[in-house]
């Protein structure tokens, strides 16, 4: 079945530096890939949109120069959360789906960010 | 616009007892209809989908979901639960005619007991 690695699965870091998260496709190819957020106990929420090659299409309320999303080549998307501050904190989900429309997005196993 | 309505923020059940987790949605238009899982610290695993066909969908570990379009629902069930089913299940849909973004309910959290 279709995988989606997120790496790293969990960081800590000090307020004010900027932290990575890839979301990789292992075994297709993920002309699309979504990024959400999950607060403890809550539901996700969509943060943004990325088709490869092009900008990231952010949801309302996200700020695109905080999260920065690349999505350079098919199998890989990163977020990039600058200059973290505590209530960044947050558990960060990526899912991936191919070309074929018919197929479902596939989920990574998340990213929890811990900004001291 | 969607929206995604899980009517129970938590269900406790006794083991090999069913359960029935329930989803009510709104669209203004079609739909695809899915279900996911989540244990703890994990990503979202799919149970099922229904895309359109039968109104009744089979998923994995034995759950199957049934679509009423009359009363815009798509309740989960399982015949007998098991402990290792406690988790939180999510509702989810997106507009028809492609896997576009995904409108999440707040998810139900299963908590299956001895």
């Amino acid at each position: 079945g279709a995988v989606v690695s997120q790496h790293p699965s969990r960081v800590i870091c000090k307020s004010g530096t900027s932290v990575k998260i890839e979301c990789r496709s292992l075994d297709f190819q993920a002309t699309t890939m979504f990024w959400y957020r999950q607060f403890p106990k809550q539901s996700l929420m969509l943060m943004a949109t990325s088709n490869e090659g092009s900008k990231a299409t952010y949801e309302q309320g996200v700020e695109k120069d905080k999260f920065l999303i690349n999505h350079a080549s098919l199998t890989l998307s990163t977020l990039t959360v600058t200059s973290a501050h505590p209530e960044d904190s947050s558990f960060y989900i990526c899912s991936a789906r191919d070309s074929d429309s018919y197929q479902p997005q596939h989920f990574g196993d998340g990213t929890r960010l811990s900004i001291l | 616009a969607q929206s995604v309505t899980q009517l129970d923020s938590q269900v406790p059940v006794f083991e090999e007892a069913p359960v029935e987790l329930r989803c009510n949605y709104s669209s203004s238009v079609s739909v695809y209809l899915f279900w996911y899982v989540q244990y703890p610290n994990q990503g979202l695993q799919l149970l099922l989908k229904y895309l359109s066909g039968s109104t009744l969908v089979k998923g994995i570990n034995g759950f199957e979901a049934e679509f009423n379009k009359s009363q815009t629902s798509f309740h989960l069930r399982k015949p007998s639960v098991h402990i290792s089913d406690t988790a939180e299940y999510f509702c989810a849909v997106s507009e028809w005619g492609g896997y576009n973004k995904l409108i999440f309910g707040a998810g139900t959290r299963l908590a299956v007991h001895p």
